[in-house]
Protein backbone atom coordinates (compact mmCIF):
# COMPACT_ATOMS: atom_id res chain seq x y z
CA UNK A 1 0.00 0.00 0.00
CA UNK A 2 1.57 2.94 -1.32
CA UNK A 3 1.29 6.02 1.54
CA UNK A 4 3.20 8.60 -0.43
CA UNK A 5 2.16 8.50 -4.15
CA UNK A 6 3.65 10.11 -7.14
CA UNK A 7 1.00 9.36 -10.01
CA UNK A 8 3.22 11.19 -13.24
CA UNK A 9 6.22 8.87 -13.89
CA UNK A 10 7.25 11.93 -15.92
CA UNK A 11 7.10 15.40 -16.52
CA UNK A 12 8.39 17.79 -19.91
CA UNK A 13 8.98 21.37 -19.04
CA UNK A 14 10.15 23.93 -21.46
CA UNK A 15 13.33 25.93 -20.37
CA UNK A 16 11.91 29.17 -18.38
CA UNK A 17 8.66 27.77 -17.75
CA UNK A 18 7.08 26.26 -14.24
CA UNK A 19 7.60 22.61 -13.24
CA UNK A 20 4.89 21.31 -11.00
CA UNK A 21 5.50 17.97 -9.38
CA UNK A 22 2.56 16.62 -7.27
CA UNK A 23 2.74 14.48 -4.52
CA UNK A 24 -0.67 12.63 -2.80
CA UNK A 25 -0.34 10.92 0.62
CA UNK A 26 -2.98 8.97 2.24
CA UNK A 27 -1.82 9.03 5.89
CA UNK A 28 -3.12 11.54 8.22
CA UNK A 29 -0.54 11.84 10.77
CA UNK A 30 2.02 13.28 8.25
CA UNK A 31 3.25 16.29 9.70
CA UNK A 32 6.51 16.73 8.00
CA UNK A 33 7.24 16.64 4.04
CA UNK A 34 10.09 17.14 1.97
CA UNK A 35 11.40 16.98 -1.33
CA UNK A 36 14.68 15.24 -2.67
CA UNK A 37 16.11 15.20 -6.36
CA UNK A 38 18.83 12.38 -8.27
CA UNK A 39 20.92 12.70 -11.25
CA UNK A 40 21.92 9.38 -12.25
CA UNK A 41 24.39 7.21 -10.85
CA UNK A 42 23.93 9.98 -7.65
CA UNK A 43 22.39 9.69 -4.31
CA UNK A 44 19.59 11.70 -3.35
CA UNK A 45 19.67 15.49 -2.50
CA UNK A 46 17.68 16.93 0.04
CA UNK A 47 15.75 19.74 -1.76
CA UNK A 48 13.39 21.63 0.51
CA UNK A 49 11.02 20.65 3.36
CA UNK A 50 8.00 21.99 4.58
CA UNK A 51 6.04 21.51 7.88
CA UNK A 52 2.27 20.43 8.19
CA UNK A 53 2.23 23.99 10.32
CA UNK A 54 2.73 25.45 6.88
CA UNK A 55 0.97 25.85 3.48
CA UNK A 56 3.70 27.20 1.43
CA UNK A 57 7.63 27.12 2.08
CA UNK A 58 10.30 28.88 -0.57
CA UNK A 59 13.67 28.40 -1.24
CA UNK A 60 14.59 30.27 -4.49
CA UNK A 61 13.16 28.94 -7.50
CA UNK A 62 11.77 26.35 -5.54
CA UNK A 63 8.51 26.93 -3.43
CA UNK A 64 6.49 23.17 -1.77
CA UNK A 65 2.73 23.99 -1.42
CA UNK A 66 1.01 21.73 1.21
CA UNK A 67 -2.69 21.13 1.14
CA UNK A 68 -4.01 19.35 4.37
CA UNK A 69 -7.15 18.61 3.61
CA UNK A 70 -6.89 17.18 0.17
CA UNK A 71 -3.62 15.34 1.43
CA UNK A 72 -1.49 16.75 -1.36
CA UNK A 73 1.72 18.46 -1.83
CA UNK A 74 3.39 19.94 -4.75
CA UNK A 75 6.88 21.53 -5.86
CA UNK A 76 7.19 24.76 -8.06
CA UNK A 77 10.17 25.15 -10.09
CA UNK A 78 10.76 28.89 -11.66
CA UNK A 79 11.63 29.12 -13.99
CA UNK A 80 12.88 25.71 -15.09
CA UNK A 81 16.22 25.06 -16.09
CA UNK A 82 17.67 22.32 -18.64
CA UNK A 83 20.23 21.31 -15.02
CA UNK A 84 16.87 20.59 -13.32
CA UNK A 85 16.30 17.74 -15.40
CA UNK A 86 16.53 14.86 -13.00
CA UNK A 87 14.30 12.15 -10.75
CA UNK A 88 12.41 14.17 -8.24
CA UNK A 89 11.03 12.17 -4.83
CA UNK A 90 8.50 13.32 -2.30
CA UNK A 91 9.09 11.46 0.73
CA UNK A 92 6.37 12.27 4.77
CA UNK A 93 7.19 11.64 8.24
CA UNK A 94 4.58 10.47 11.00
CA UNK A 95 4.62 11.96 14.38
CA UNK A 96 5.42 9.53 16.87
CA UNK A 97 7.52 7.19 14.01
CA UNK A 98 10.78 9.16 14.48
CA UNK A 99 12.53 11.43 12.32
CA UNK A 100 14.23 8.87 10.32
CA UNK A 101 11.17 7.07 9.36
CA UNK A 102 10.67 8.86 5.47
CA UNK A 103 8.00 7.22 3.04
CA UNK A 104 8.84 7.95 0.00
CA UNK A 105 7.20 8.25 -3.14
CA UNK A 106 8.38 6.80 -6.31
CA UNK A 107 9.69 9.89 -7.89
CA UNK A 108 8.87 11.76 -11.19
CA UNK A 109 11.38 12.09 -13.65
CA UNK A 110 11.56 15.76 -15.25
CA UNK A 111 12.90 16.53 -18.30
CA UNK A 112 13.81 20.33 -19.03
CA UNK A 113 14.06 21.10 -22.90
CA UNK A 114 16.59 23.82 -23.86
CA UNK B 1 35.00 17.40 2.22
CA UNK B 2 34.12 13.56 1.96
CA UNK B 3 30.62 12.56 0.92
CA UNK B 4 28.85 9.39 1.94
CA UNK B 5 30.36 6.99 -0.56
CA UNK B 6 29.46 2.89 -0.85
CA UNK B 7 31.15 -0.07 -2.33
CA UNK B 8 30.88 -1.77 -4.18
CA UNK B 9 29.19 0.36 -6.77
CA UNK B 10 27.73 -2.65 -8.95
CA UNK B 11 27.49 -6.18 -7.26
CA UNK B 12 26.27 -9.26 -9.69
CA UNK B 13 25.90 -12.33 -7.67
CA UNK B 14 24.30 -15.50 -7.92
CA UNK B 15 21.05 -16.90 -6.48
CA UNK B 16 21.62 -18.23 -3.19
CA UNK B 17 25.16 -16.69 -2.17
CA UNK B 18 25.98 -13.82 0.56
CA UNK B 19 26.87 -10.29 -0.08
CA UNK B 20 28.09 -7.60 1.54
CA UNK B 21 28.01 -3.98 1.10
CA UNK B 22 29.65 -1.27 2.43
CA UNK B 23 28.99 2.25 3.86
CA UNK B 24 31.10 4.96 4.98
CA UNK B 25 29.37 7.94 5.94
CA UNK B 26 30.19 11.59 6.30
CA UNK B 27 32.89 11.70 9.27
CA UNK B 28 30.73 12.94 12.64
CA UNK B 29 27.83 11.84 11.42
CA UNK B 30 26.08 10.10 14.40
CA UNK B 31 23.15 8.31 12.61
CA UNK B 32 23.52 6.30 9.43
CA UNK B 33 20.51 4.94 7.82
CA UNK B 34 20.17 2.07 4.94
CA UNK B 35 17.19 1.98 2.36
CA UNK B 36 16.83 0.22 -1.21
CA UNK B 37 15.01 1.17 -4.11
CA UNK B 38 13.88 -2.11 -6.63
CA UNK B 39 12.55 -1.31 -9.74
CA UNK B 40 9.97 1.03 -10.12
CA UNK B 41 8.94 1.37 -6.22
CA UNK B 42 10.11 4.59 -3.90
CA UNK B 43 13.06 4.60 -1.22
CA UNK B 44 12.01 1.65 1.35
CA UNK B 45 13.74 2.14 4.48
CA UNK B 46 15.44 -1.00 5.80
CA UNK B 47 17.61 -0.01 9.14
CA UNK B 48 18.97 3.10 11.01
CA UNK B 49 21.90 3.25 13.24
CA UNK B 50 21.98 6.39 16.10
CA UNK B 51 25.02 6.72 18.00
CA UNK B 52 25.74 3.91 20.46
CA UNK B 53 21.28 3.20 20.69
CA UNK B 54 20.15 -0.16 19.36
CA UNK B 55 19.45 0.30 15.88
CA UNK B 56 15.83 0.39 14.62
CA UNK B 57 15.40 -3.23 12.17
CA UNK B 58 11.74 -2.52 11.75
CA UNK B 59 12.71 -1.83 7.57
CA UNK B 60 14.70 -5.18 6.97
CA UNK B 61 12.63 -7.44 5.13
CA UNK B 62 13.28 -10.68 6.13
CA UNK B 63 15.78 -12.12 8.78
CA UNK B 64 18.13 -12.96 5.34
CA UNK B 65 19.16 -9.39 6.07
CA UNK B 66 21.19 -7.73 8.42
CA UNK B 67 23.59 -4.66 9.41
CA UNK B 68 25.89 -3.42 11.89
CA UNK B 69 27.83 -0.53 12.20
CA UNK B 70 31.44 -0.59 13.95
CA UNK B 71 33.01 2.23 16.10
CA UNK B 72 30.20 4.29 14.99
CA UNK B 73 31.23 4.99 11.65
CA UNK B 74 31.55 2.46 8.52
CA UNK B 75 28.58 0.17 8.30
CA UNK B 76 28.21 -2.85 6.34
CA UNK B 77 24.87 -4.37 5.17
CA UNK B 78 25.06 -8.22 4.75
CA UNK B 79 21.95 -10.33 2.46
CA UNK B 80 22.39 -14.05 2.81
CA UNK B 81 21.15 -16.52 0.31
CA UNK B 82 20.64 -14.10 -1.93
CA UNK B 83 16.90 -14.23 -4.25
CA UNK B 84 16.36 -12.31 -7.42
CA UNK B 85 13.80 -10.06 -5.50
CA UNK B 86 17.12 -8.68 -3.39
CA UNK B 87 17.75 -6.83 -6.85
CA UNK B 88 17.30 -3.06 -6.56
CA UNK B 89 19.79 -0.22 -5.37
CA UNK B 90 20.75 -0.19 -2.14
CA UNK B 91 21.18 3.15 -0.87
CA UNK B 92 23.02 4.01 2.30
CA UNK B 93 22.71 8.08 4.03
CA UNK B 94 23.81 10.07 7.50
CA UNK B 95 23.04 12.73 9.18
CA UNK B 96 24.52 15.07 12.20
CA UNK B 97 21.69 14.01 13.93
CA UNK B 98 18.11 12.32 13.76
CA UNK B 99 15.95 15.33 14.41
CA UNK B 100 13.77 16.60 11.36
CA UNK B 101 16.32 19.82 10.85
CA UNK B 102 19.36 17.29 10.43
CA UNK B 103 19.59 16.70 6.16
CA UNK B 104 19.81 12.75 5.46
CA UNK B 105 22.82 12.52 2.98
CA UNK B 106 22.76 9.86 0.33
CA UNK B 107 25.84 7.66 -1.16
CA UNK B 108 25.61 7.22 -4.47
CA UNK B 109 24.54 3.57 -4.15
CA UNK B 110 25.26 -0.09 -5.16
CA UNK B 111 23.27 -1.87 -7.43
CA UNK B 112 23.00 -4.93 -7.06
CA UNK B 113 21.52 -7.81 -9.60
CA UNK B 114 20.78 -11.07 -8.11
CA UNK B 115 20.80 -13.95 -11.11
Amino acid sequence: DQQVKQNSPSLSVQEGRISILNCDYTNSMFDYFLWYKKYPAEGPTFLISISSIKDKNEDGRFTVFLNKSAKHLSLHIVPSQPGDSAVYFCAASARGSGTYKYIFGTGTRLKVLA
Amino acid sequence: GAGVSQSPSNKVTEKGKDVELRCDPISGHTALYWYRQSLGQGLEFLIYFQGNSAPDKSGLPSDRFSAERTGGSVSTLTIQRTQQEDSAVYLCASSLGSTRSNEQFFGPGTRLTVL
